[in-house]
């Protein structure tokens, strides 16, 4: 149990253009998905904090206009990054929680390359 | 501000050997601790989760502790094996969830 998915699991983009990141909890109802990037031979920096039927809220020095954090259902969080540039290459993880539990199960990743 | 550390970045052994991998963290206040692998390329496979009330918590042939009073964590590795090859990171909530993540340490295993 407690299985955190992400699609697609690998992406090239342009830079200027958009793209989609997903994170679903497979078998568990997640209502707190947090978002981190990692970038090479770094750890993982937390970038968001989303709660199923709220703004998501963003670390310091994360641009939320950049980074737009969807998280409508209790089993589906988005990241889209806008506009990417060469500097958002990234590979770019979510983890999900249910509600009163500790702890958080990961996601697989997803790497995004933008040339 | 939290910090965590881990000693050493790097850490390549002889097939057999028992090890230990440190992690540091600044604020001793904290909610639990957490044990990952990573390998390379991939998510996140946790080993161990440490609440802040336990001392320690052991599986298979890992064993983590955790001092919060000198805020040290290690993880022991017994008899290691070619494939306990990965990246071990440690990290810490605080109370509000948010993992604050150590810097790793890449384990190599020799055959």
């Amino acid at each position: 149990g407690a299985v955190v998915s992400q699609h697609p699991s690998w992406v090239i983009c342009k830079s200027g253009t958009s793209v989609k990141i997903e994170c679903r909890s497979l078998d568990f109802q997640a209502t707190t998905m947090f978002w981190y990037r990692q970038f090479p031979k770094q750890s993982l920096m937390l970038m968001a904090t989303s709660n199923e039927g709220s703004k998501a809220t963003y670390e310091q020095g994360v641009e939320k206009d950049k980074f737009l954090i969807n998280h409508a259902s209790l089993t589906l969080s988005t990241l889209t990054v806008t506009s990417a540039h060469p500097e958002d290459s990234s590979f770019y993880i979510c983890s999900a929680k249910q509600l009163a539990e500790y702890e958080q199960y990961f996601g697989p990743g997803t790497r995004l390359t933008v040339t | 501000k939290q910090e965590v550390t881990q000693i050493p970045a790097a850490l390549s052994v002889p097939e057999g050997e028992n090890l230990v991998l440190n992690c540091s963290f600044t604020d001793s206040a904290i909610y639990n601790l957490q044990w990952f692998r990573q390998d390379p390329g991939k998510g996140l496979t946790s080993l161990l989760l440490i609440q802040s009330s336990q001392r320690e918590q052991t599986s298979g042939r890992l064993n983590a502790s955790l001092d919060k009073s000198s805020g040290r964590s290690t993880l022991y590795i017994a008899a290691s094996q070619p494939g306990d090859s990965a990246t071990y990171l440690c990290a810490v909530d605080s109370g509000t969830y948010k993992y604050i993540f150590g810097t790793g340490t890449r384990l190599k295993v020799l055959a």
